[in-house]
């Protein structure tokens, strides 16, 4: 089975600095249709998640373009390129090249 | 835009069956493409996926999970159900409904999550 890890699971941030997650997979997200199925979700306190990244580096409807998904094969990053007090919350990555599993999350802080 | 909300009981007894409810609004159940999913959270960190039934009303289910799951679908309530059988305390958890139209969007749309307590 495919393991996801996270890295940090705690990020402190000043606001208005940038940010950067790194995800990591014990196997290959490739498919074999070619494509990369792997996601961020943002999940800020007391709401449900929230995708923001697909397919490593498309941003869903109405994500700010502050938020950016870079990757390939097993090493992913999801970059905030200035922290705002809204992005507070806890990121997961996820992949959906096999079942769908998600990584450990990563606490967002404002220090 | 789509929505999702989940109902059902908030307590379940150990050995016994957990049933939940997703009704979708802001579109049809049935629409082409869709995936519909259950997915569970413990603790307030943890992610657990586990099962999706498409539009056509095929499922996939979580290896880990699959001899206890039912995901079905009743198009004429625009809704999706969860039948979880013989639960144990470790079945405690949030339990969200969710959906997406292609499968590189399995997750776009999630309901507000209903915490689900299995206790005697």
């Amino acid at each position: 089975d495919i393991v996801m890890t996270q890295t940090p699971l705690s990020s402190p941030v000043t606001l208005g600095q940038p940010a950067s997650i790194s995800c990591r997979s014990s196997q290959s997200l490739v498919h074999s249709n070619g494509n990369t199925y792997l996601s961020w979700l943002q999940q800020r306190p007391g709401q449900p998640p929230r995708l923001l990244i697909y397919q490593i580096s498309n941003r869903f409807s109405g994500v700010p373009d502050r938020f950016s998904g870079s990757g390939a094969g097993t090493d992913f990053t999801l970059k905030i390129s200035r922290v705002e007090a809204e992005d507070v919350g806890v990121y997961y990555c996820m992949q959906a090249t096999q079942f769908p599993l998600f990584g450990q999350g990563t606490e967002l802080e404002i220090k | 835009q789509v929505q999702l909300q989940e109902s059902g009981p908030g307590l379940v007894k150990p050995s016994q069956t957990l049933s939940l409810t997703c009704t979708v609004s802001g579109g049809s159940i049935s629409s082409g493409g869709y995936y519909w999913s259950w997915i569970r959270q413990y603790s307030g960190k943890g992610l657990e996926w586990i099962g999706y039934i498409y539009y056509t009303g095929s499922t996939y289910y979580n290896p880990s999970l699959k001899s206890r799951i039912t995901v079905s679908i009743d198009a004429s309530k625009n809704q999706f159900s969860l039948e979880l059988s013989s639960v144990t305390a470790a079945d405690t958890a949030v339990y969200y409904c969710a959906g997406g139209l292609e499968w590189s969007q399995l997750l776009a749309y999630w309901g507000q999550g209903t915490l689900v307590t299995v206790s005697s």
